[in-house]
Formats: structure tokens, sequence, C-alpha cells
């Protein structure tokens, strides 16, 4: 069964700074999907970024970029220059390919502190 | 703006007594979940619709239902609410399932007194 684990219930940042959250899974599958998505106090799941199994290159978007090692079933989520308005709980989540079950982690609260 | 928008933002029901939320989409996506998401928990998914398909975990409560009738809403329904069900419930769509990203809304917060 696939399971999704992140070892960080809270987490906080210096404003400017950078943090990484950690995420690891559990799977069978070659061919899968992962992704971070940022829930703020009181709004909405947003999609930060989203990894391929089969790509080598980690995926970056603006601030965000991750450190996806296959081999260690590892998908750590770097946020570099914090903002205050990055502070939210951060969820991170696994699909295998052809599947709809999105499995979810069960979040770091990330804090900046200005 | 496109977006997908659940109603209401928080319901208070009794034990017992049958509550519906909704959830609408103007993303005409082909795929409508609906998730659990309990305290300091993971989301947890309930069920979803690929279109009209209806696909039910194996692990939701017989308590829990869902209805679709047309590709711009969804509904749950749980017909005897326990106080274990008291949760924030997430609806997402996504364009077609599988690795497509989710669109979530905001969310019902789910009381049962």
């Amino acid at each position: 069964a696939q399971t999704v684990t992140q070892s960080q219930p809270e987490m906080s940042v210096q404003e400017a700074e950078t943090v990484t959250l950690s995420c690891t899974y559990d799977t069978s599958e070659s061919d899968y999907y992962l992704f971070w998505y940022k829930q703020p106090p009181s709004r909405q799941m947003i999609l930060v970024i989203r990894q391929e199994a089969y790509k080598q290159q980690n995926a970056t978007e603006n601030r965000f970029s991750v450190n996806f090692q296959k081999a260690a079933k590892s998908f750590s989520l770097k946020i570099s220059d914090s903002q205050l308005g990055d502070a939210a709980m951060y969820f991170c989540a696994y699909i295998a390919s052809g599947a709809n079950n999105l499995f979810f982690g069960t979040g770091t609260r990330l804090t900046v502190i200005p | 703006d496109a977006m997908v928008i659940q109603n209401p933002r928080y319901q208070v029901t009794q034990f017992g007594k049958p509550v519906t939320l909704s959830c609408s989409q103007t993303l005409n996506h082909n795929v409508m979940y609906w998730y659990q998401q309990k305290s300091s928990q993971a989301p947890k998914l309930l069920f979803h619709y690929y279109d009209k398909d209806f696909n039910n975990e194996a692990d939701t409560p017989d308590n829990f239902q869902s209805r679709r009738p047309n590709t711009s809403f969804c509904f749950l329904d749980i017909r005897s609410p326990g106080l274990g069900d008291a949760a924030m419930y997430l609806c997402a769509t996504s364009r077609d399932g599988r690795n497509s990203p989710l669109h979530f809304g905001n969310g019902t917060r789910l009381t049962v007194t």
C-alpha cells in the first residue's frame, strides 16, 4: 500500500531565509507523480509543485524547488527567500500513474517569522 | 475566475440528522472528488466521479453517499451523521484525473452536535 510520511508536524523559518520540508513515501510502483500542496489558513488548498518520477531533473517553480531522490523515496520541498505569505500547511502527495487516488501526508505547518 | 465553490463554509447538524454538502465548479473538469480531513490528519478520499462514473473508496462508510447531477455540481450526503463524522470536507476537481493537478474548494467544516 502506498503511504506518504511527513515527519515534521511544524516548522518555522525567518523571513527571507530558506527552509526545507521533508517527505518520504512508500510504493512498489515505478511510474508515479509527486506533489506539494499548500493550504493557507482558512483558504483553499493549491498546488505548489509537481514532479514526475520518470524525470531525473528536480522540479522548480520560482522560489520553490524539490529534491527528488527516487531510490530513497524522498521528496523534500525547499522554499527560498521565505515570505510571510508562505505561512501555511504544506501537504506532500503521491499518485500512481493511471490511478485516481491521490494519497496525502499528514502535513507540515510552516510559520514564517517576520 | 474559474473556481471550485463549496457551500456552506460551516455546517452544523444534529446527531443522526441527514445533511448535504454542495460543490460546484466552473472549470468544466471531468473529475470531481470528495475528501474528508480531520484535525491533524491527511485528507482522505471518500469517492470521486469521472464524468458520470461513480467510484467509491473501499473504506468509505455506507453512511456517505454522493450525487453528480451534471458536470458542474456534486453533492455529499451524510445520511445519519455521527460525532465521528465531524471534519472538514474538501471538494476538488481535476481535468482528467490521474496526474492532473487537483483544484480545491475552500471546504465545508461540519460540526455534529
